[in-house]
């Protein structure tokens, strides 16, 4: 079966520092990751995804994310933050092999301080 | 135009009432999801359904019922609301089984029992 561990309920960076989320994840085959963002009373957007081939994969709002295969983690970042950018942010694994549904992580609250 | 749109957003109602919460996608998407998410923002998969037929059914209490009339629309009726029930509920949608691509949220809806 297949599994997310988001490290850190809670992310507090200032504006203009480096934003890292972290994500681990369980798979019995190579999977396919994605991060979703989540803004108070909204629903979720995706904000990038991995399927096949490049491992560092760009995304929307200046994120960007790198699949290491050897580390089975998912890891979120982007070079400078924004106040805009507070938000939950969550990581989802679906698993070719089986279960096509999406798993998600419990999430990662994201704390963005002037 | 909204891709995937829920009515009510917002629902408030007494225990034991029935209620239901519906969901349309404009995609032409296969597969429809609905996932729960708690106060602690955890997401958890409820029903799939894929070209109107069931996939998946998580362990949910039987007074849960999703419908799925055509392949744009899965509805959610839940009978004899308790207090344990509220949440907020999202319903998703996919391009189709077999395809794995990533999930489009509608703008969930918030349901508190009283």
């Amino acid at each position: 079966a297949q599994s997310v561990t988001q490290l850190g309920s809670h992310v507090s960076v200032s504006e203009g520092a480096l934003v890292l989320l972290r994500c681990n994840y369980s798979s019995s085959v190579p999977p396919y990751l994605f991060w979703y963002v989540q803004y108070p009373n909204q629903g979720l957007q995706l904000l990038l995804k991995y399927t096949t081939g490049a491992t560092l994969v760009k995304g929307i709002n200046g994120f960007e994310a790198e699949f290491k295969k050897s580390e089975t983690s998912f890891h979120l970042t982007k070079p400078s933050a924004h106040m805009s950018d507070a938000a939950e942010y969550f990581c989802a694994v679906s698993d070719p092999g089986g279960s096509y549904i999406p798993t998600f992580g419990r999430g990662t609250s994201l704390i963005v301080h002037p | 135009d909204t891709a995937v749109s829920q009515t009510p957003k917002y629902l408030v109602t007494q225990m034991g009432n029935d209620k239901s919460i519906k969901c349309e996608q404009n995609l032409g998407h296969d597969t429809m999801y609905w996932y729960k998410q708690d106060s602690k923002k955890f997401l958890k998969i409820m029903f799939s359904y894929n070209n109107k037929e069931l996939i998946i059914n998580e362990t949910v209490p039987n007074r849960f019922s999703p419908k799925s009339p055509d392949k744009a629309h899965l509805n959610l009726h839940i009978n004899s609301l308790e207090l344990g029930d509220s949440a907020v509920y999202f319903c998703a949608s996919s391009q189709g089984q077999g395809v794995i691509t990533e999930a489009f949220f509608g703008q969930g809806t918030r349901l508190t029992v009283v």
